[in-house]
């Protein structure tokens, strides 16, 4: 089976740098997923790594490590919009996503 | 783009009526669709896959025949929630798949459903 964890909540002031991290365990793998999700709203797609190593995508970035099951979304000179729920959902062998329970970030001045 | 888009966003309707929430892709192709339930303060939990042409596949614990699916073209899907109650209340999000992709979800907008 599958199972990911990931932090319930965290929190972190405007300005400065977070670090979420995912761990998953499964049997089948076709990548890993970051998603945001502001309080009300549906998720929007943030990254996707299916290869180990560092993507950057601006203020975001996302890091996958396949041999130890790990993965981090990290945010940069944070801002308050990026208060949000952040999810990360892992593609199994059938590409059907795995999500897990997601991280609520809040951020303070 | 891969824009999703859905509708209504918000539906109130007395227990026992129907109701019926659109999905569409606009800019692309969807061969593969997903319908989700979140609850407050919970995780998405998918409900069911829904292939065109073809019938959906439905998550252990939902009943096929109370949210009925239908997924007639490439850019269009629907889910009915028949005969609803006041626990089905929830937040549907539909999310769409490129056709011949097999990575990113693109999620609609959410429809919020509250049943009196």
């Amino acid at each position: 089976g599958q199972n990911i964890d990931q932090p319930t909540e965290m929190t972190a002031t405007e300005g400065a740098i977070v670090q979420i991290n995912c761990t998953y365990q499964t049997s089948g793998f076709n990548g890993l997923f970051w998603y945001q999700q502001h309080a009300g709203e549906a998720p929007t797609f943030l990254s996707y790594n299916v290869l180990d190593g560092l993507e950057e995508k601006g203020r975001f970035s996302s890091f996958l490590s396949r041999s130890k099951g790990y993965s981090y979304l990290l945010l940069k000179e944070l801002q308050m919009k990026d208060s949000a729920s952040y999810l990360c959902a892992l593609m199994d062998s059938n590409y059907q996503l795995i999500w897990g329970a997601g991280t609520k970030l809040i951020i303070k001045p | 783009g891969a824009v999703v888009s859905q509708h209504p966003s918000w539906v109130i309707c007395k227990s026992g009526t129907s109701v019926k929430i659109e999905c569409r892709s606009l800019d692309f192709q969807a061969t593969t669709m997903f319908w989700y339930r979140q609850f407050p303060k919970q995780s998405l939990m998918l409900m069911a896959t829904s292939n065109e042409g073809s019938k959906a596949t439905y998550e252990q614990g939902v009943e096929k025949d109370k949210f009925l699916i239908n997924h007639a073209s490439l850019t269009l899907s629907t889910l009915t929630v028949t005969s609803a109650h006041p626990e089905d209340s929830s937040f549907y999000i539909c999310s769409a798949r490129l056709a011949g992709g097999k990575e990113t979800q693109y999620f609609g907008p959410g429809t919020r459903l509250l049943v009196l």
